[in-house]
């Protein structure tokens, strides 16, 4: 039972490249959230889907896109990357909304 | 929207000493309150939560309170171990909206 998969775990990109980020869990998890992680900010919320086929936008989207694929996959892209995107991403899954919340290790961004 | 504020932010501790960690939130209708422990390198893991109709929960060592009316909550650790050091984030929510993350703590337990 893998949980909640990210992929890649590690990213350099240059300034204004296109890139999706893969989120995959296998809990049968009706709600998937994106999140960036910054020194010094905690988690701060990107968007989230409450529910197959649909998605929301959480404290910070700017600058980013999602697509809900199905149940199980949640993608996010990046269309032109910014420095200011350089940051540790973490994806995760809940049974529904305001219930426990289970992550993925991280994906690594550095955009130079 | 809501504010979440945790406090401290680097903690040490002497190993077997007892540790203690604060959250307030600004929403009275949030309802449910997750701890989570980040170890280096992983994603956030959860380690004990509790609802506002409860006042306390515990789990062996750990223990989380809930004070509905000044609108905080706190993580306890007893009998710490060096495997406890960690960053531990609180977060807030309510049905049908997003989680609130704190900015987090790290906790050095020194053996």
């Amino acid at each position: 039972n893998a949980g909640v998969t990210q992929t890649p775990k590690f990213q350099v990109l240059k300034t204004g490249q296109s890139m999706t980020l893969q989120c995959a869990q296998d809990m049968n998890h009706n709600s998937m959230y994106w999140y960036r992680q910054d020194p010094g900010m905690g988690l701060r919320l990107i968007y989230y889907s409450a529910s197959e086929g649909t998605t929301d936008k959480g404290e910070v989207p700017n600058g980013y896109n999602v697509s809900r694929l199905n149940k199980r996959e949640f993608s996010l892209r990046l269309e032109s990357a910014a420095p200011s995107q350089t940051s540790v991403y973490f994806c995760a899954s809940s049974e529904t909304s305001n219930q426990p919340q289970h992550f993925g290790d991280g994906t690594r961004l550095s955009i130079l | 929207g809501e504010n979440v504020e945790q406090h401290p932010s680097t903690l040490s501790v002497q190993e077997g000493d007892s540790a203690v960690i604060k959250c307030t939130y600004s929403d009275s209708a949030s309802n449910y309150f997750p701890w989570y422990k980040q170890e280096l390198g992983k994603g956030p893991q959860l380690i004990i939560d509790i609802r506002s109709n409860v006042g306390e929960k515990k789990d062996q060592r750990i223990a989380v309170t809930l004070n509905k009316t000044a609108k905080h909550f706190s993580l306890h650790i007893t009998e710490t171990q060096p495997e406890d050091s960690a960053v531990y984030f609180c977060a807030a929510s309510r049905a049908g909206n997003q989680f609130y993350f704190g900015t987090g703590t790290s906790l050095t337990v020194i053996p």
